[in-house]
């Protein structure tokens, strides 16, 4: 079993619609949970970090984390075009006496159609 | 821009040759990463540096790999007697270095293509 597990799509919506992106983890460990952005060719673009289990908001966009069930999800509210990219699940157990690396999902790749 | 750049952005070398990619993380940030991505995964993590200091490696990083970061700035990864399984996106980021590493930075990647 991977330490992450995210669903690699593809994902096509309209223009406007909700967005929910998950992601499961085995170790229990992790601390610190991350979403990025990943255009084509590019490199990934922090977009969401949350500690901890809760809830945060920043715009459009809002993650949540249940250390309970090691499941992650970032949700895209009145998503957009310029949204369509690969989104990629990140978490660290950084500071809790394990390694400092971020343990990537292998991103699930979403295009918002016009 | 200041963002993290990596040098050069696309390279394409014969099996067993070397190669070495540049990269120059954003200023004064003390923390930098080398990740490596193939098509349809995640980037996974291969070394990181606080300043000059090599703090971490991964069983991913043979002995044919090396990374250096002199003098705490700028960072080579070299790769020695390429391998067509060594055909990947080299990524490098960079944090400022607080408490923990919450905020990479990536640049845009060096893709190699081993033939």
């Amino acid at each position: 079993q991977k330490e992450v597990e995210q669903d690699p799509g593809p994902l096509s919506v309209p223009e406007g619609a909700i967005v929910s992106l998950n992601c499961t983890y085995s170790n229990s460990a992790f601390q610190y949970f991350m979403w990025y952005r990943q255009y084509s060719r590019k490199g990934p673009e922090l977009l969401m970090y949350t500690y901890s289990s809760g809830n945060k908001e920043d715009g459009r966009f809002t993650a949540q984390v249940d250390k309970s069930s090691k499941y992650i999800s970032l949700f895209i509210r009145d998503s957009q075009p310029s949204d369509s990219a690969t989104y990629l699940c990140a978490m660290s157990a950084a500071g809790q006496g394990g390694s400092e690396k971020l343990v990537f999902g292998k991103g699930t790749k979403l295009t918002v159609n016009p | 821009d200041t963002g993290v750049s990596q040098n050069p952005r696309h390279k394409i070398t014969k099996r067993g040759q070397n190669v070495t990619f540049r990269c120059d993380p954003i200023s004064e940030h003390n923390r930098l990463y080398w990740y490596r991505q193939t098509l349809g995964q995640g980037p996974e993590f291969l070394t990181y540096f606080q300043n000059e200091a090599q703090l971490e490696k991964s069983r991913l990083l043979s002995d044919r790999f090396s990374a250096e970061r002199p003098k705490g700035s700028f960072s080579t990864l070299e790769i020695q007697r390429t391998e067509q399984g060594d055909s990947a996106m080299y990524l490098c980021a960079s944090s400022p270095g607080g408490a923990v590493n919450e905020k990479l930075f990536f640049g845009s990647g060096t893709q190699l293509s081993v033939l």
